[in-house]
C-alpha cells in the first residue's frame, strides 16, 4: 500500500537556525513527490514538484530534494513567517495523492 | 488567473441532516478532488472527477458522494451527518493527471 510518513512531527527552530525535514515514502510507480505549505485555517499551498531521483527544486529559503525511498525540505536560515505545517504528499501508478501528516514548523525570533 | 474557490467558507448542520458543498476550480483544469482533514487523520482522499467522471474513490463510507459538471465545477455531498464528520473539507484542482494539485481554502463543516 501507498505510505508516506513524514518527521519530526513538530520542530521548532530559532531563527536563522538552519534544518530539514524528511518525508519517506513507499509508493507503486512514483508519478511524483510533492510538498505543500499549510498555514493554520487555510488550504494547502503548493511548493515543488519533484519527478525522480536526484532532482532538486529551490525557491527563496527553501530547498527539495529526492531520493529513491525519501525526500527532505531543507530550510535554511528561516524566518518566523515560514512557520507553518509542511505536507509532503505523493502520487502512484494509480493517480491518487497520498499524504504525509506533515511537520509543524515554527520559527521563534 | 483566480484561484480554487469553495462556498460556504463554514457550515453549522445537526446530526442527521446532509449537507452539499461546491468547488470551483481554476480555469482549464479538468480534474477535481476532495479531502478531509481532521487534527488526528491528516489529509484523507475521498474521491476525484476528470471530466465528469469518477476516477478514483477513497475508503469513505457511501454517505460521501459526489460529481463533477461540463463545466468542472464539482459538488460533494454528505448524507445522515454524525458527529465524526465535523472536519475541514479541501477541494483542489489540477490541469491533468501529470499534474500538481492545487487547493482552495476549504469548508469547515460542524456537526452538532
Amino acid at each position: 500500500e501507498d505510505q508516506v510518513t513524514q518527521s519530526p512531527e513538530a520542530l521548532r527552530l530559532q531563527e536563522g537556525e538552519s534544518s530539514s525535514l524528511n518525508c519517506s515514502y513507499t509508493v507503486s510507480g512514483l508519478r511524483g513527490l510533492f510538498w505543500y505549505r499549510q498555514d493554520p485555517g487555510k488550504g494547502p499551498e503548493f511548493l515543488f514538484t519533484l519527478y525522480s531521483a536526484g532532482e532538486e527544486k529551490e525557491k527563496e529559503r527553501l530547498k527539495a530534494t529526492l531520493t529513491k525511498k525519501e525526500s527532505f525540505l531543507h530550510i535554511t536560515a528561516p524566518k518566523p513567517e515560514d512557520s507553518a505545517t509542511y505536507l509532503c504528499a505523493v502520487q502512484g501508478s494509480g493517480n491518487q495523492f497520498y499524504f504525509g501528516t506533515g511537520t509543524s514548523l515554527t520559527v521563534i525570533p | 488567473k483566480a484561484g480554487v474557490t469553495q462556498t460556504p467558507r463554514y457550515l453549522i448542520k445537526t446530526r442527521g441532516q446532509q449537507v452539499t458543498l461546491s468547488c470551483s476550480p481554476i480555469s482549464g483544469h479538468r480534474s477535481v478532488s476532495w479531502y478531509q482533514q481532521t487534527p488526528g487523520q491528516g489529509l484523507q482522499f475521498l474521491f476525484e472527477y476528470f471530466s465528469e467522471t469518477q476516477r478514483n474513490k477513497g475508503n469513505f463510507p457511501g454517505r460521501f458522494s459526489g460529481r463533477q459538471f461540463s463545466n468542472s465545477r464539482s459538488e460533494m455531498n454528505v448524507s445522515t451527518l454524525e458527529l465524526g464528520d465535523s472536519a475541514l473539507y479541501l477541494c483542489a484542482s489540477r490541469r491533468d493527471i501529470f499534474y500538481e494539485q492545487y487547493f482552495g481554502p476549504g469548508t469547515r463543516l460542524t456537526v452538532t
